[in-house]
């Protein structure tokens, strides 16, 4: 199992441009979250998705849409790329653990976005 | 109001010693989860260990073990034995089970330095 990948990894902007991170998990998770963290921080909660076909908004929707795709694959946009949006964007499922006792956040690898 | 709260910026232990890490926490769900993950230079999130508000003992993982003081509202990380390979930052998160569709709200970490 890959557990969850994030596309891409790295990637450069410049202000007023826009794309697309792409998320996938393959442990049949039905939610699934999206992430930022600015440096020297904890992560914040941009937008989740409790089950397919639903998405909500989190701490720090501003500037950001959502796609629940289907039940593996949830992708972030950015419509119009400003400086604030450099971070480092983490994706994360939610399933049950090893263990089967908790419920456990699953994270990617991240994605290391610059907006110039 | 913060909900989770580490008051430690950074630390320093001695290669072998013991440290620990604080969060204290904010919530009025009486089922919640608390978490705390390791970020190492790389970047990635790497799950240490879990503790249930319901969970009857302090959980151990290994060499990290959670001191879990409920009344307190603090769930302090306990590092045994420190290795070189311990330096990393350190996120505590909380689970609000009854709100949150597993989401989870971090601090905003402690940068914890081994010394040889």
């Amino acid at each position: 199992n890959a557990g969850v990948t994030q596309t891409p990894k790295f990637q450069v902007l410049k202000t007023g441009q826009s794309m697309t991170l792409q998320c996938a998990q393959d442990m049949n998770h039905n939610s699934m979250y999206w992430y930022r963290q600015d440096p020297g921080m904890g992560l914040r909660l941009i937008y989740y998705s409790a089950s397919e076909g639903t998405t909500d908004k989190g701490e720090v929707p501003n500037g950001y849409n959502v796609s629940r795709l289907n039940k593996r694959e949830f992708s972030l946009r950015l419509e119009s790329a400003a400086p604030s949006q450099t971070s480092v964007y983490f994706c994360a499922s939610s399933g049950v653990s090893r263990t089967g006792t908790y419920n456990e956040q699953f994270f990617g690898p991240g994605t290391r976005l610059t907006v110039l | 109001a913060q909900k989770i709260t580490q008051t430690q910026p950074g630390m320093f232990v001695q290669e072998k010693e013991a440290v620990t890490l604080d969060c204290t926490y904010d919530t009025s769900d009486p089922s919640y989860g608390l978490f705390w993950y390791k970020q190492p230079s790389s970047g990635e999130m790497i799950f240490l260990i879990y503790q249930g508000s319901y969970d009857q003992q302090n959980a151990t993982e290994g060499r990290y073990s959670l001191n879990f003081q409920k009344a307190r509202k603090s769930a302090n990380l306990v590092i045994s034995a420190s290795q070189l390979g311990d330096s990393a930052m350190y996120f505590c998160a909380m689970r609000e089970d009854l709100t949150s569709y597993g989401k989870l709200t971090f601090g905003q970490g402690t940068i914890l330095t081994v010394h040889p």
